[in-house]
């Protein structure tokens, strides 16, 4: 079983659309909870970064933790077609040299 | 935020020759990078870890005689490939956690997309 498990799509919907990207997890150690956006040939970039259960909101994204489940969700408000990108999810057990454990990352394609 | 730059950004280079990957923390000191190796529709496959003043540590499979890692100070961390071979060729990305006392995510670097020809 992989520590991280995330569907990999790809996953397409219409422009406008609420997108749910989800990740479950085996391990409690797991702390750090972040969700990065990667578009083609780049490199992946900071959507969100959390470590309490909850909700976090940052402008069109929220971010969802529950640790009692080991599930994790980004959600994605009035999706537009430059969102489309694969989104990884990445865990760690502390935030200070520990390494980073990825889920498969899910390929989203927002259609016009 | 914090940043990392890395470079080059693509290189192609021919068979049996080595190419040095450079990252860079710009606006923090990182005492740790992650090293990852990336295929086509793949996620990230961490390489080795490199910490300031040490060595490397490498994960399971993967050459240090191959791919040196330098952590020569707080700001910068390199890989070289050496002796590059086409199936070297990948995208080669950095990161770096945030620094001491710092509560935010890990920082990746732009890429690195290396060809062997």
């Amino acid at each position: 079983q992989k520590e991280v498990e995330q569907d990999p799509g790809p996953l397409s919907v219409p422009e406008g659309a609420i997108v749910s990207l989800n990740c479950t997890y085996s391990n409690s150690a797991f702390q750090y909870f972040m969700w990065y956006r990667q578009y083609s040939r780049k490199g992946p970039e900071l959507l969100m970064y959390t470590y309490s259960s909850g909700n976090k909101e940052d402008g069109r994204f929220t971010a969802q933790v529950d640790k009692s489940s080991k599930y994790i969700s980004l959600f994605i408000r009035d999706s537009q077609p430059s969102d489309s990108a694969t989104y990884l999810c990445a865990l760690s057990r502390d935030n200070q040299g520990g390494k980073l454990i990825f889920g498969q990352g899910t390929e989203l394609s927002v259609k016009p | 935020g914090a940043v990392v730059s890395q470079h080059p950004s693509r290189v192609i280079c021919k068979s049996g020759t080595s190419v040095k990957i450079e990252c860079r923390s710009l606006d923090f000191q990182a005492t740790t990078m992650f090293w990852y190796r990336q295929f086509p529709k793949q996620s990230l496959m961490l390489m080795a870890t490199s910490n300031e003043g040490s060595k490397a540590t490498y994960e399971q499979g993967v050459e240090k005689d191959k791919f040196l890692i330098n952590h020569a100070s707080l700001t910068l961390s390199t890989l070289t490939v050496t002796s590059a071979h086409p199936e070297d060729s990948s995208f080669y990305i950095c990161s770096a956690p945030p620094g001491q006392g710092l509560n935010y995510g890990y920082t990746f670097g732009s890429g690195t997309r290396l060809t062997v020809v």
